[in-house]
C-alpha cells in the first residue's frame, strides 16, 4: 500500500523567512496530495492541494510542488509569520481509492518573531 | 463558511462501553469520512461512506466499528465494546463529488472527538 514520508519532523524558522516541508510517497498511482495545517485543539485544515497534471501550484505565500518521477512533493511557505507556526500534513490518494488518505507524520514549524 | 461539526469535542468512557461520536458534514458534501489520530502519531483513515454505504475500510475498521447516516444531516460512528487501545482523536471529514472522480476531491476536517478509555 501507499506510504507517505515527511520530513523534517520539526522546523524552526525567524519570522520573514521561507520553509519547506517535503513528502514521498510510494505509490505511483497516487494522483492527489493535499496539505493540512493543524492548530492546536483543531481538526487538519486544507491549505492548498495539487493534482498529478501539474508541477506547481501558488496560493500567495503558500506553493506546492511536485515531482512524479521522483515521487515526491514539497510545500513552501515564503515570508513566514508567527500565525503560520504549526502542524503541518502532507498526505496523497490513490486514483480509483475511494477518498483514502494517506498521511505523513507531520512536520511542527515554528516561526519565531 | 461551511463546516464539518463534530461532537462531543471529549468523551470520557469507561472500557467495554460502547461509544458513538456524531458529525454533521458539510450540507451538500456526498461523501462522508472517519480518521483517528492517536496521540502524538499521523493521522489514519478508518472508513469511507457513499450512497449509506461503506465505501472503503482500513485494517483498523473492524467488527467492533460500525457507521451510519441516520438522518439527512448526522453521521456517526459507533465503537461497540471500547478498549484502551482506542483511545484517540476521531475526526470527521466530508468532500464534494460532483461526479468526478472522488479520490482527489478536497475533503474538509472537523475539530474532532477526543475520545479516552478508561
Amino acid at each position: 500500500g501507499e506510504n507517505v514520508e515527511q520530513h523534517p519532523s520539526t522546523l524552526s524558522v525567524q519570522e520573514g523567512d521561507s520553509a519547506v516541508i517535503k513528502c514521498t510517497y510510494s505509490d505511483s498511482a497516487s494522483n492527489y496530495f493535499p496539505w493540512y495545517k493543524q492548530e492546536l485543539g483543531k481538526g487538519p485544515q486544507l491549505i492548498i492541494d495539487i493534482r498529478s497534471n501539474v508541477g506547481e501550484k501558488k496560493d500567495q505565500r503558500i506553493a506546492v510542488t511536485l515531482n512524479k518521477t521522483a515521487k515526491h512533493f514539497s510545500l513552501h511557505i515564503t515570508e513566514t509569520q508567527p500565525e503560520d507556526s504549526a502542524v503541518y500534513f502532507c498526505a496523497a490518494s490513490r486514483r480509483g481509492s475511494q477518498g483514502n488518505l494517506i498521511f505523513g507524520k507531520g512536520t511542527k514549524l515554528s516561526v519565531k518573531p | 463558511e461551511p463546516e464539518v461539526t463534530q461532537t462531543p469535542s471529549h468523551q470520557v468512557t469507561q472500557m467495554g462501553q460502547e461509544v458513538i461520536l456524531r458529525c454533521v458534514p458539510i450540507s451538500n458534501h456526498l461523501y462522508f469520512y472517519w480518521y483517528r489520530q492517536i496521540l502524538g502519531q499521523k493521522v489514519e483513515f478508518l472508513v469511507s461512506f457513499y450512497n449509506n454505504e461503506i465505501s472503503e475500510k482500513s485494517e483498523i475498521f473492524d467488527d467492533q466499528f460500525s457507521v451510519e447516516r441516520p438522518d439527512g444531516s448526522n453521521f456517526t460512528l459507533k465503537i461497540r465494546s471500547t478498549k484502551l487501545e482506542d483511545s484517540a482523536m476521531y475526526f470527521c471529514a466530508s468532500s464534494d463529488g460532483g461526479g468526478r472522480e472522488y479520490s482527489n476531491q478536497p475533503q474538509h476536517f472537523g475539530d474532532g472527538t477526543r475520545l479516552s478509555i478508561l
